[in-house]
């Protein structure tokens, strides 16, 4: 069974600080690893992807992989109200022909 | 990546009866994954569907629940027969032309069953 965890908070930070965000997966063989962001009602919107071991920043944001140890994380710098969503971790199950498999998403509230 | 059109956004129904689901791409795509979100939850495969053959379901989904066509590279239906309340959920359409780069969802259908 593979399966994707994440912490579903919630997870309150101050405006302006750093928010960390944490994933687990199960499977070895996952390719590519992806954070989205979903806001209440709304679809979930890709914020980053990641498939090589180390980080890859976009911006404020910051996605870190590490396959050896199974996990990959985002950071958010400077922290903004409106980042205030839940962030679902998604990785690619190679063997499924390109599907992504979800975490249940960690909701992250940042307070002015 | 490519931008897809979905809908209805929302529907009330009545149990018992079905309701068809319609996502439209902008471009060609090999590949459409349909996923459904209960309240509170993450989003869940109900199947994939590639044109010019038969979808594949997973696990606890079946085609006589969940009927999906794919008549061209750029459209696709997903159906929810026989609905009960127990389906009421947001239903979610995407696209993995990004591949690496990310996968696009449709904007939802939120679907509730009376």
């Amino acid at each position: 069974q593979k399966e994707v965890e994440q912490n579903s908070g919630p997870l309150s930070v101050p405006e302006g600080a750093i928010a960390s965000l944490n994933c687990t997966y199960s499977d070895r063989v996952s390719q590519s690893f992806f954070w989205y962001r979903q806001y209440s009602g709304k679809s979930p919107e890709l914020i980053m992807s990641i498939y090589s071991n180390g980080d890859k920043e976009d911006g404020r944001f910051t996605a870190q992989l590490n396959k050896a140890s199974q996990y990959v994380s985002l950071l958010i710098r400077d922290s903004q109200p409106s980042d205030s969503a839940t962030y679902l971790c998604a990785v690619n199950w190679r063997g499924s022909q390109g599907n992504l498999i979800f975490g249940k998403g960690t909701k992250l509230s940042v307070k002015p | 990546s490519a931008v897809i059109s979905q809908k209805p956004s929302r529907d009330i129904c009545q149990r018992g009866t079905s309701l068809t689901i319609q996502c439209q791409v902008d471009s060609q795509v090999t590949m459409m994954f349909w996923y459904r979100q209960q309240p509170g939850q993450s989003l869940t495969l109900i199947a994939t569907a590639n044109q010019g053959s038969e979808a594949t379901y997973e696990s606890g989904f079946v085609i006589d629940k969940f009927p999906i066509s794919r008549p061209n590279l750029t459209f696709s239906t997903l159906t929810v027969s026989n609905m009960s309340p127990e389906d009421s959920s947001i239903y979610l359409c995407s696209e993995s032309t990004g591949g690496i780069d990310g996968y696009t969802f449709g904007s939802g259908t939120r679907l509730t069953v009376v």
